[in-house]
């Protein structure tokens, strides 16, 4: 079953502008994580953030999860061109068998020079 | 460090013929282990799931299957593929419950 829901599907922004990615699930879970995936190839954990936080940071990365509303927000703040990637949030639940891990369908994120 | 590999990188099969990917894993043990397909410009599906040699489990009723060999080692096949196969084949790997998963470059598969 669909767990995580990112949105925008798409983003197109200029070199140095922050990118805002969300994402929605619908169980409770465990954690929720982000993933990076350069076209073409596998994906790359980016951050992950545990149940019981409310925000983390990692150099340009800011995630922030909100389980009230279940629903978590990638900010990727002075975007450079290499950017550019598809993003995926993932989630387990957290009633569910050997922490695998639920993905949505991704916001393809463009950042043009 | 760890490194995981999958092979070969793309392949072009006809509709009807077998299938063999192939992961492996280096610099952990007893990690669990996955297969994941991915249509173009989607997510990912989880197809297979394995906590240790010899244990597979299934997500998605399919006409493929896998394997366990070896503990670093993780085998997806087909007797008979469809067009419906073709896509972006990811395995990963997972330290226990840790929670990451680790993915190999891909298997890019064309059923003709």
């Amino acid at each position: 079953s669909q767990q995580g829901e990112e949105d925008p599907q798409a983003l197109s922004i200029q070199e140095g502008e922050n990118a805002t990615m969300n994402c929605s699930y619908k169980t409770s879970i465990n954690n929720l994580q982000w993933y990076r995936q350069n076209s073409g190839r596998g994906l790359v954990h980016l951050i992950l953030i545990r149940s019981n936080e409310r925000e983390k940071h990692s150099g340009r990365l800011r995630v922030t999860l909100d389980t009230s509303k279940k629903s978590s927000s990638l900010l990727i703040t002075a975007s450079r061109a290499a950017d550019t990637a598809s993003y995926f949030c993932a989630t387990d639940e957290a009633k569910g068998s050997q922490g695998n891990l639920i993905f949505g369908k991704g916001t393809k994120l463009s950042v043009k020079p | 460090s760890q490194t995981i590999h999958q092979w070969p990188a793309t392949l072009v099969q006809p509709v009807g013929s077998p299938l063999s990917l192939e992961c492996t894993v280096e610099g952990t043990s007893n990690p669990n282990l996955y297969w994941y397909r991915q249509a173009a410009g989607r997510g990912l599906q989880l197809l297979f799931y394995s906590v240790g040699i010899g244990q597979i489990s299934s997500e998605v009723p399919q006409n493929l299957s896998a394997s366990r060999p070896q503990d670093r080692q993780f085998i997806l096949s087909s007797k008979k593929l469809l067009l419906s196969d073709s896509g972006f084949y990811l395995c990963a790997w997972m330290s226990g419950r840790a929670g990451t998963q680790y993915f190999g470059p891909g298997t890019r598969l064309t059923v003709l």
